[in-house]
């Protein structure tokens, strides 16, 4: 089925420890993004990105980067965890508007992720 | 940057009756679009409903409905006829036709359907 893939679904890591949320789309979507999903505060970008090997920084960028090397793939990496980083990850995709009619987010499952 | 507002943390409405989500948005742009997003438990992220500035006529799906007052910046959800799977998180959301085509959201309606 056509969507996006987030994994891992739950992950639990030490403070310190680094690790990589992954998220693939197979709809030829230029623009993905990363969000954070935190009570109270809504959906906070983290980082975007407008097509392959073009990533920009969002609203809440510290502690986290991104890569994308190609249309598919757009891998979230936690160089240091901090407990401040339990959250809820959601990674969505979308075609630039004007390409085709539905111009919404795609969102991924969610990563819940929590930080001892 | 362009804010989304969400004024009402929790609203309740009970089952078969019609209830009304408030979002407003700050922009000085005049091409842009408005989604509203539904989150159940289930955490996963639905679209419910978009609509695009340059209409003036109001989105509608099944008992889903918009209010859109461009003038005033505002875009409001109307459900009718509630029904318990109705109950989850609304986000309103808006994106730029411009400047990247960014998204922003707001922070969210927590909707309680009473049986």
């Amino acid at each position: 089925n056509a969507g996006v893939t987030q994994t891992p679904k739950f992950q639990v890591l030490k403070t310190g420890q680094s690790m990589t949320l992954q998220c693939a789309q197979d709809m030829n979507h230029e623009y993905m993004s990363w969000y954070r999903q935190d009570p109270g505060m809504g959906l906070r970008l983290i980082h975007y990105s407008v097509g392959a090997g073009i990533t920009d920084q969002g609203e809440v960028p510290n502690g986290y980067n991104v890569s994308r090397s190609t249309t598919e793939d757009f891998p979230l990496r936690l160089l240091s965890a901090a407990p401040s980083q339990t959250s809820v990850y959601f990674c969505a995709s979308s075609p630039p508007i004007g390409r085709i009619a539905n111009y919404g987010y795609t969102f991924g499952s969610g990563t819940r992720l929590t930080v001892v | 940057a362009q804010t989304v507002t969400q004024s009402q943390p929790e609203m309740s409405v009970q089952e078969a009756e019609t209830v009304t989500l408030s979002c407003t948005y700050d922009t000085s742009e005049s091409d842009y679009y408005l989604f509203w997003y539904k989150q159940p438990p289930s955490r996963q992220m639905i679209l419910v409903i978009r609509q695009e500035a340059y209409k003036q006529q109001n989105a509608t799906e099944n008992r889903f409905s918009v209010n859109f007052q461009k003038a005033a910046k505002s875009f409001s959800l109307k459900i009718s006829d509630s029904q318990l799977g109705d109950a989850a998180m609304y986000f309103c959301a808006y994106r730029s036709a411009n400047t990247g085509n960014q998204f922003y959201f707001g922070t969210g309606t927590s909707l309680t359907v009473i049986p």
